[in-house]
Parts: C-alpha cells; sequence; structure tokens
C-alpha cells in the first residue's frame, strides 16, 4: 500500500530535549517536505527536499534541522524544543512535475512543556 | 496581500444543499492549483486538480480563473459526509503555497 508514515504520533517532551521525528514513505518520490499546523495559520512549510542530498528552507525553518540521506526518508530534528513548537506536523511527498499530489502522512502531534 | 486566500468560514449549510467557495492567490505566475480535503485532526486528501476549463468530479466542480485569479469549488446535493475543512493549494516556481481552508459544516 502506497503511504507516508510518521513516527512518533503523539509526543510530549520538555523544553530542550533533543527529538527526531521520521518520515518514510514508499513512492519513490523525489519531493518531501515538512509542514506545522497551527490554529488560525494553516500549514506552514518547515523544510522540503527535491531529491536525495538536497533540502531547502521552507517559510518556518527557525529551530529544525532535516536531512534526506536516502529518497525514502525524511527525518525532522528538533534540536533544543521549546514551548512554541508545539504543534500538529505533516509530512507529504510527491513526484517532481506540474502536476503535484502531495501525499500526507497521518501527523504527530508534538507537545512541548 | 497573501499569497492565498480564503474565506474560514464556517459555512453552515442544510444537507442537499449547494455551497459553493473561492479561493484568491496573487501570484500570476503560478502554475497549479488543487483542492484539498482535510478532516479534523488528519491529514489533507487532494480531492480534485483544477484546470482552466473547468473539471468536474461526481458533485464536485472546480474551476480556475486566471484573469481574476481565484478558483472556485462547488458542492452539489451536499451530504453529511462533507463536512471538512476545504484547501486551495497553489504552486509557482518551486514554490506549493496551501490556503488556510475554508470550514463546511453540513447540516442534517
Amino acid at each position: 500500500e502506497a503511504q507516508v508514515t510518521q513516527n512518533p504520533r503523539y509526543l510530549i517532551t520538555v523544553t530542550g530535549k533533543k527529538l527526531t521525528v521520521t518520515c518514510s514513505q514508499n513512492m519513490n518520490h523525489e519531493y518531501m517536505s515538512w509542514y506545522r499546523q497551527d490554529p488560525g495559520l494553516g500549514l506552514r512549510q518547515i523544510y522540503y527536499s527535491m531529491n536525495v542530498e538536497v533540502t531547502d528552507k521552507g517559510d518556518v525553518p527557525e529551530g529544525y534541522k532535516v536531512s534526506r540521506k536516502e529518497k525514502r526518508n525524511f527525518p525532522l530534528i528538533l534540536e533544543s524544543p521549546s514551548p512554541n513548537q508545539t504543534s500538529l506536523y505533516f509530512c507529504a511527498s510527491s513526484f517532481v512535475g506540474s502536476g503535484i499530489n502531495l501525499y500526507f502522512g497521518p501527523g504527530t502531534r508534538l507537545t512541548v512543556t | 496581500r497573501k499569497e492565498v486566500e480564503q474565506d474560514p468560514g464556517p459555512f453552515n449549510v442544510p444537507e442537499g444543499a449547494t455551497v459553493a467557495f473561492n479561493c484568491t492567490y496573487s501570484n500570476s505566475a503560478s502554475q497549479s492549483f488543487f483542492w484539498y480535503r482535510q478532516d479534523c485532526r488528519k491529514e489533507p486528501k487532494l480531492l480534485m486538480s483544477v484546470y482552466s476549463s473547468g473539471n468536474e468530479d461526481g458533485r464536485f466542480t472546480a474551476q480556475l480563473n486566471r484573469a481574476s485569479q481565484y478558483i472556485s469549488l462547488l458542492i452539489r446535493d451536499s451530504k453529511l459526509s462533507d463536512s471538512a475543512t476545504y484547501l486551495c493549494v497553489v504552486t509557482a516556481p518551486a514554490k506549493i503555497i496551501f490556503g488556510k481552508g475554508t470550514r463546511l459544516h453540513i447540516l442534517p
């Protein structure tokens, strides 16, 4: 089954404790991206990757890191999480082309206390 | 002007009615247009692409007006299961921009 998986789905952590949210897709998509979704602010792009070893900042990259060592994986790293990073995070992937059909993962609900 | 704007709603519509909402975009170089649907606390899913000629998928019709820079979504004979948030998505060179969404509640 074609899918994007994220882990963990729910995470409660404390300020400053490094964490990684994993994202994996099995569709051989070149493009992968991370979004955060907050009430009233909609989906905002954090980082994206057009292919292996190619990553770029989105609209809200501060406080986040990513890597794309393999085509299928695109982990999101929070080196020192802060309460303002409490949010719902989505990973998405697609083929690169004019008709982008983004497949989203199920989301990770992160709470930083 | 925001890159992609949508009326946040909520639109409260009786079951069986027709509802339409628009989305405006500011970048005239925008290339592709989509409507996504998002149920509460779930991931967005592609509803339909939007073409200049307009396209229809069952009860759903999407249209693009490049001159006025807006896209629209029309839902006919609305069902309770249509209750969701509808996100407008616009792509420009090297960019995918999401609207904040329009909430739709279908009332029994």
